[in-house]
Protein backbone atom coordinates (compact mmCIF):
# COMPACT_ATOMS: atom_id res chain seq x y z
CA UNK A 1 0.00 0.00 0.00
CA UNK A 2 1.19 3.43 -1.16
CA UNK A 3 1.93 5.15 2.45
CA UNK A 4 3.82 7.77 4.60
CA UNK A 5 6.39 6.11 6.56
CA UNK A 6 8.50 7.85 9.50
CA UNK A 7 11.53 6.39 11.57
CA UNK A 8 11.75 6.58 14.47
CA UNK A 9 8.38 5.67 16.04
CA UNK A 10 10.15 6.97 19.36
CA UNK A 11 12.86 9.44 19.62
CA UNK A 12 14.95 10.15 23.05
CA UNK A 13 17.82 13.02 22.50
CA UNK A 14 19.20 14.76 25.27
CA UNK A 15 19.32 19.03 25.73
CA UNK A 16 21.00 20.61 23.11
CA UNK A 17 22.00 17.41 21.21
CA UNK A 18 21.46 17.40 17.53
CA UNK A 19 18.75 15.16 15.91
CA UNK A 20 17.02 13.89 12.74
CA UNK A 21 13.79 12.59 12.10
CA UNK A 22 13.11 11.08 9.19
CA UNK A 23 10.11 10.76 6.52
CA UNK A 24 9.61 9.06 3.12
CA UNK A 25 6.37 8.38 0.87
CA UNK A 26 5.56 6.29 -1.29
CA UNK A 27 2.56 7.96 -2.95
CA UNK A 28 5.04 10.23 -5.48
CA UNK A 29 3.52 13.72 -3.88
CA UNK A 30 4.76 16.65 -4.49
CA UNK A 31 4.45 18.28 -1.61
CA UNK A 32 6.27 17.02 1.75
CA UNK A 33 4.99 18.92 4.85
CA UNK A 34 6.28 19.20 8.43
CA UNK A 35 4.09 19.67 11.71
CA UNK A 36 4.69 20.08 15.37
CA UNK A 37 2.00 18.40 17.80
CA UNK A 38 1.91 19.24 21.61
CA UNK A 39 -0.78 17.40 23.86
CA UNK A 40 -4.16 16.73 21.65
CA UNK A 41 -3.46 20.60 20.29
CA UNK A 42 -3.75 21.12 16.31
CA UNK A 43 -0.93 20.16 14.63
CA UNK A 44 1.18 23.54 13.83
CA UNK A 45 2.91 23.85 10.23
CA UNK A 46 6.67 24.22 10.74
CA UNK A 47 7.80 24.01 6.58
CA UNK A 48 6.84 22.88 3.45
CA UNK A 49 8.03 21.57 0.21
CA UNK A 50 7.09 21.90 -3.22
CA UNK A 51 8.97 19.69 -5.41
CA UNK A 52 12.91 20.69 -3.93
CA UNK A 53 11.48 24.32 -3.29
CA UNK A 54 11.45 24.61 0.42
CA UNK A 55 8.67 27.13 2.09
CA UNK A 56 9.60 28.37 5.95
CA UNK A 57 6.44 29.29 8.25
CA UNK A 58 7.43 32.83 9.34
CA UNK A 59 7.09 31.59 13.21
CA UNK A 60 9.28 28.26 12.61
CA UNK A 61 12.24 28.38 14.82
CA UNK A 62 16.09 28.42 13.53
CA UNK A 63 16.24 25.54 15.49
CA UNK A 64 14.59 23.41 13.22
CA UNK A 65 15.75 22.79 9.58
CA UNK A 66 14.77 20.07 6.95
CA UNK A 67 16.22 18.67 3.85
CA UNK A 68 14.35 17.11 1.04
CA UNK A 69 16.84 15.06 -1.04
CA UNK A 70 14.55 13.39 -3.42
CA UNK A 71 10.96 13.42 -3.99
CA UNK A 72 10.55 10.48 -1.43
CA UNK A 73 12.42 10.97 1.49
CA UNK A 74 12.56 14.65 3.95
CA UNK A 75 14.04 15.31 7.17
CA UNK A 76 13.90 16.99 10.17
CA UNK A 77 16.81 18.19 11.71
CA UNK A 78 16.45 20.18 15.68
CA UNK A 79 19.84 21.49 15.91
CA UNK A 80 20.02 22.29 19.57
CA UNK A 81 16.67 20.55 20.90
CA UNK A 82 15.20 22.50 24.24
CA UNK A 83 12.87 21.48 26.89
CA UNK A 84 10.06 22.49 24.98
CA UNK A 85 10.63 21.18 21.41
CA UNK A 86 9.60 17.39 23.57
CA UNK A 87 6.61 16.66 20.88
CA UNK A 88 4.99 14.56 17.90
CA UNK A 89 6.32 15.53 14.64
CA UNK A 90 4.03 14.57 11.64
CA UNK A 91 4.99 14.50 8.32
CA UNK A 92 2.23 14.71 5.66
CA UNK A 93 2.00 14.47 1.87
CA UNK A 94 -0.03 16.40 -0.96
CA UNK A 95 -0.50 16.54 -4.31
CA UNK A 96 -0.47 20.19 -5.57
CA UNK A 97 -3.53 20.68 -7.96
CA UNK A 98 -5.99 18.58 -5.52
CA UNK A 99 -7.95 19.62 -3.06
CA UNK A 100 -5.61 20.06 -0.47
CA UNK A 101 -6.27 16.64 1.17
CA UNK A 102 -2.89 15.62 3.01
CA UNK A 103 -1.67 11.83 3.82
CA UNK A 104 -0.12 11.54 7.07
CA UNK A 105 2.28 9.63 8.41
CA UNK A 106 2.72 7.73 12.20
CA UNK A 107 4.19 10.59 13.92
CA UNK A 108 8.12 10.72 16.15
CA UNK A 109 7.37 11.10 19.41
CA UNK A 110 10.19 13.25 20.62
CA UNK A 111 11.20 13.07 24.23
CA UNK A 112 13.99 15.57 25.42
CA UNK A 113 16.29 14.73 28.69
CA UNK B 1 -7.03 34.78 6.86
CA UNK B 2 -8.92 30.91 7.15
CA UNK B 3 -9.83 30.15 10.19
CA UNK B 4 -11.75 27.20 11.61
CA UNK B 5 -13.83 26.81 15.00
CA UNK B 6 -14.38 23.65 16.27
CA UNK B 7 -17.02 22.55 19.45
CA UNK B 8 -14.77 22.10 22.60
CA UNK B 9 -14.24 18.64 24.01
CA UNK B 10 -14.05 16.71 25.42
CA UNK B 11 -17.23 14.93 24.56
CA UNK B 12 -18.13 11.73 26.72
CA UNK B 13 -20.70 9.68 25.37
CA UNK B 14 -22.38 6.07 25.84
CA UNK B 15 -21.51 3.64 23.19
CA UNK B 16 -24.97 4.04 21.00
CA UNK B 17 -25.47 7.29 21.43
CA UNK B 18 -25.69 10.35 18.53
CA UNK B 19 -22.80 12.22 18.15
CA UNK B 20 -22.37 15.57 16.65
CA UNK B 21 -18.92 17.76 16.55
CA UNK B 22 -19.97 21.11 15.60
CA UNK B 23 -17.48 22.91 12.99
CA UNK B 24 -17.73 26.54 11.37
CA UNK B 25 -14.99 28.25 9.63
CA UNK B 26 -14.07 31.00 8.19
CA UNK B 27 -12.26 31.61 4.05
CA UNK B 28 -11.76 33.35 1.30
CA UNK B 29 -13.29 31.63 -2.28
CA UNK B 30 -14.36 28.19 -1.68
CA UNK B 31 -12.31 25.74 0.35
CA UNK B 32 -12.59 22.29 0.36
CA UNK B 33 -13.23 20.83 3.87
CA UNK B 34 -11.95 17.94 6.02
CA UNK B 35 -12.72 15.90 9.04
CA UNK B 36 -9.42 14.20 10.23
CA UNK B 37 -9.13 11.63 13.25
CA UNK B 38 -6.59 11.08 15.45
CA UNK B 39 -6.46 7.99 17.74
CA UNK B 40 -3.83 7.65 20.83
CA UNK B 41 -0.45 7.27 19.66
CA UNK B 42 -0.74 7.54 16.01
CA UNK B 43 -0.91 10.26 12.88
CA UNK B 44 -4.04 11.83 11.61
CA UNK B 45 -6.19 9.59 9.28
CA UNK B 46 -8.56 11.61 6.57
CA UNK B 47 -11.66 10.80 7.91
CA UNK B 48 -13.97 12.15 5.55
CA UNK B 49 -14.19 15.60 2.71
CA UNK B 50 -16.06 17.89 0.96
CA UNK B 51 -14.95 19.64 -2.43
CA UNK B 52 -17.77 21.75 -2.88
CA UNK B 53 -21.49 23.27 -1.41
CA UNK B 54 -23.55 20.63 -0.55
CA UNK B 55 -22.03 18.07 -0.81
CA UNK B 56 -22.09 15.20 1.86
CA UNK B 57 -18.35 13.15 2.95
CA UNK B 58 -19.34 10.27 4.87
CA UNK B 59 -17.27 7.05 5.85
CA UNK B 60 -17.57 4.50 8.83
CA UNK B 61 -20.52 5.63 9.30
CA UNK B 62 -19.56 9.17 10.09
CA UNK B 63 -21.38 12.41 8.01
CA UNK B 64 -20.93 15.85 7.41
CA UNK B 65 -22.57 18.70 4.76
CA UNK B 66 -20.54 21.64 3.44
CA UNK B 67 -23.10 24.27 3.68
CA UNK B 68 -22.09 27.48 2.88
CA UNK B 69 -24.53 29.64 3.91
CA UNK B 70 -23.84 28.87 7.14
CA UNK B 71 -20.17 28.40 6.37
CA UNK B 72 -20.05 25.18 8.24
CA UNK B 73 -19.28 21.81 8.49
CA UNK B 74 -20.86 19.49 11.30
CA UNK B 75 -19.62 16.31 11.76
CA UNK B 76 -22.60 13.43 12.77
CA UNK B 77 -22.70 9.92 13.87
CA UNK B 78 -25.66 7.71 14.44
CA UNK B 79 -24.49 5.23 16.69
CA UNK B 80 -20.82 5.27 18.33
CA UNK B 81 -19.06 2.57 19.49
CA UNK B 82 -15.81 2.41 21.90
CA UNK B 83 -13.75 2.62 19.14
CA UNK B 84 -14.70 5.99 17.90
CA UNK B 85 -12.74 7.48 20.78
CA UNK B 86 -9.79 9.50 19.06
CA UNK B 87 -9.09 13.30 18.83
CA UNK B 88 -11.46 14.76 15.42
CA UNK B 89 -9.88 17.87 13.80
CA UNK B 90 -11.87 20.07 11.30
CA UNK B 91 -9.75 21.60 8.43
CA UNK B 92 -9.95 23.17 5.58
CA UNK B 93 -7.91 24.32 2.41
CA UNK B 94 -8.30 27.14 0.57
CA UNK B 95 -5.47 27.02 -1.74
CA UNK B 96 -4.13 23.41 -2.52
CA UNK B 97 -1.24 22.79 -0.33
CA UNK B 98 -2.14 24.38 3.13
CA UNK B 99 -4.48 23.58 5.66
CA UNK B 100 -6.37 25.66 8.46
CA UNK B 101 -7.09 23.32 11.36
CA UNK B 102 -10.06 23.78 14.48
CA UNK B 103 -8.42 23.00 18.11
CA UNK B 104 -9.43 19.95 17.71
CA UNK B 105 -12.34 17.90 19.64
CA UNK B 106 -11.69 14.83 22.08
CA UNK B 107 -14.64 12.37 21.89
CA UNK B 108 -15.02 9.83 24.26
CA UNK B 109 -16.75 6.57 24.08
CA UNK B 110 -17.58 4.36 27.04
CA UNK B 111 -19.28 0.91 27.05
Amino acid sequence: DAMVIQNPRYQVTQFGKPVTLSCSQTLNHNVMYWYQQKSSQAPKLLFHYYDKDFNNEADTPDNFQSRRPNTSFCFLDIRSPGLGDAAMYLCATSRKGRDGEQYFGPGTRLTVT
Amino acid sequence: GDSVTQMEGPVTLSEEAFLTINCTYTATGYPSLFWYVQYPGEGLQLLLKATKADDKGSNKGFEATYRKETTSFHLEKGSVQVSDSAVYFCALSSNDYKLSFGAGTTVTVRA
